[in-house]
């Protein structure tokens, strides 16, 4: 069975502060992950697709890489307009889409 | 920017009634998503749709549930005899290119309340 876990929770950075998200996952075959942003009674938000291991994206502020088994979004001097909670998904082959729990960002000004 | 809405954008409605949300994906997208997230929960995939049928659903989309793309420009899904805990909110999303994974772009969502 697909999972996805993130990590942490909640993270509360100073505006500046660079830190990265956690995202872990187990799938047969991985087709591809992706990065969201979700602000507060609203749609998530389409940041990056991963496809295979190694891979790299990035988008102003924001930094996404993949391994085999989990991916990190990487946050450069974070503004608080960064403030969301950000979500992981993964879709494998034969299995449909499984999201994570999401981390709730808070940059301080 | 082209987007995807979704109508209503809530929707109060009493246990074993019949609901329809509605959602208008981008003109140019093919594949179209339902998805829901219980408050405070994950987000979680419900169906996709390509060429008019079911390309992949999950254990969710049960026989309660329909999708159906009536015209060129809408994409709903109907939830027969609704229950206490199909309260959630309803995700529509949509995405230009396939099979997936291409990136798909939400809708701000149906908040969908039973009583």
């Amino acid at each position: 069975e697909d999972q996805v876990t993130q990590s942490p929770e909640a993270l509360r950075l100073q505006e500046g502060e660079s830190s990265s998200l956690n995202c872990s996952y187990t799938v047969s075959g991985l087709r591809g992950l992706f990065w969201y942003r979700q602000d507060p009674g609203k749609g998530p938000e389409f940041l990056f697709t991963l496809y295979s291991a190694g891979e790299e994206k990035e988008k102003e502020r924001l930094k996404a890489t993949l391994t085999k088994k989990e991916s990190f979004l990487h946050i450069t001097a974070p503004k608080p307009e960064d403030s969301a909670t950000y979500l992981c998904a993964v879709h494998g082959y034969g299995q449909n889409f499984v999201f994570g729990p999401g981390t709730r960002l808070s940059v301080l000004p | 920017e082209p987007e995807v809405t979704q109508t209503p954008s809530h929707q109060v409605t009493q246990m074993g009634q019949e609901v329809i949300l509605r959602c208008v994906p981008i003109s140019n997208h093919l594949y179209f998503y339902w998805y829901r997230q219980i408050l405070g929960q994950k987000v979680e995939f419900l169906v996709s749709f390509y060429n008019n049928e079911i390309s992949e659903k999950s254990e969710i989309f049960d026989d309660q549930f329909s999708v159906e793309r009536p015209d060129g420009s809408n994409f709903t899904l109907k939830i027969r005899s609704t229950k206490l805990e199909d309260s959630a909110m309803y995700f529509c999303a949509s995405s230009e290119r396939g099979p997936p994974p291409y990136e798909q772009y939400f809708g701000p969502g149906t908040r969908l309340t039973v009583t």
